[in-house]
């Protein structure tokens, strides 16, 4: 148990669609992050909050709209997606922004 | 910029075979490196670290040294396990505390 929790694990989506992403820790970190896992790519940071403010936004589409309502709870809202966002969407949170605690992940495909 | 280049998997080996995975960073000034695993259908987990140069990172039987002079930090063990069955990633931190990871790699282990 890595104390990152998402849901859903998997989700289908048309194009058209509005879907949120959720993840929870339970370890009192103050930073948590959201990351794309593509097949032969390397991860992709997309954002990072501390302490409930957004310190980066690593230039993603404005598709995906990020959300951190507390230190324990992270979203990411979707809506009209294409076919390249497929891929397994990473949460992770951390006390020092170094050591990295990772979710199991939500596997995206949008048709 | 800083930057990871992992070998391209998958690597395929026998139970008890030796395990190299050959791992390189470019990185401006002095960075803490690091290797994550990933079981299938889970997150990723810290596997060890190294923080300065000549350090030794080790865990389950893993290790991966720090070599400033060829920035490398190669992951190796003695004799896989078909457990060990999982994509590795190699990952920097450098000063902003931000982790880079490279593209993983895929270990697959016969018994």
């Amino acid at each position: 148990e890595t104390g990152v929790t998402q849901t859903p694990r998997h989700l289908v989506m048309g194009m058209t669609n509005k879907k949120s992403l959720k993840c929870e820790q339970h370890l009192g970190h103050n930073a948590m992050y959201w990351y794309k896992q593509s097949a032969k790519k390397p991860l992709e940071l997309m954002f990072v909050y501390n302490f409930k403010e957004q310190t980066e936004n690593n230039s993603v589409p404005s598709r995906f709209s990020p959300e951190c309502p507390n230190s324990s709870h992270l979203f990411l809202h979707l809506h009209t997606l294409q076919p390249e966002d497929s891929a397994l969407y990473l949460c992770a949170s951390s006390q020092e922004g170094i050591h990295l605690f990772f979710g199991s992940g939500t596997q995206l495909s949008v048709l | 910029g800083n930057s990871v280049t992992q070998m391209e998997g998958p690597v395929t080996l026998s139970e008890e075979a030796f395990l190299t995975i050959n791992c390189t960073y470019t990185a401006t000034g002095y960075p803490s490196l690091f290797w994550y695993v990933q079981y299938p259908g889970e997150g990723l987990q810290l596997l060890l670290k190294a923080t300065k140069a000549d350090d030794k990172g080790s865990n389950k039987g893993f290790e991966a040294t720090y070599r400033k002079e060829t920035t490398s930090f190669h992951l190796e063990k003695g004799s896989v396990q078909v457990s060990d069955s999982a994509v590795y990633f190699c990952a920097l931190s450098g000063a902003t505390n931000k982790l880079i990871f490279g593209t993983g790699t895929l270990l697959a282990v016969q018994p």
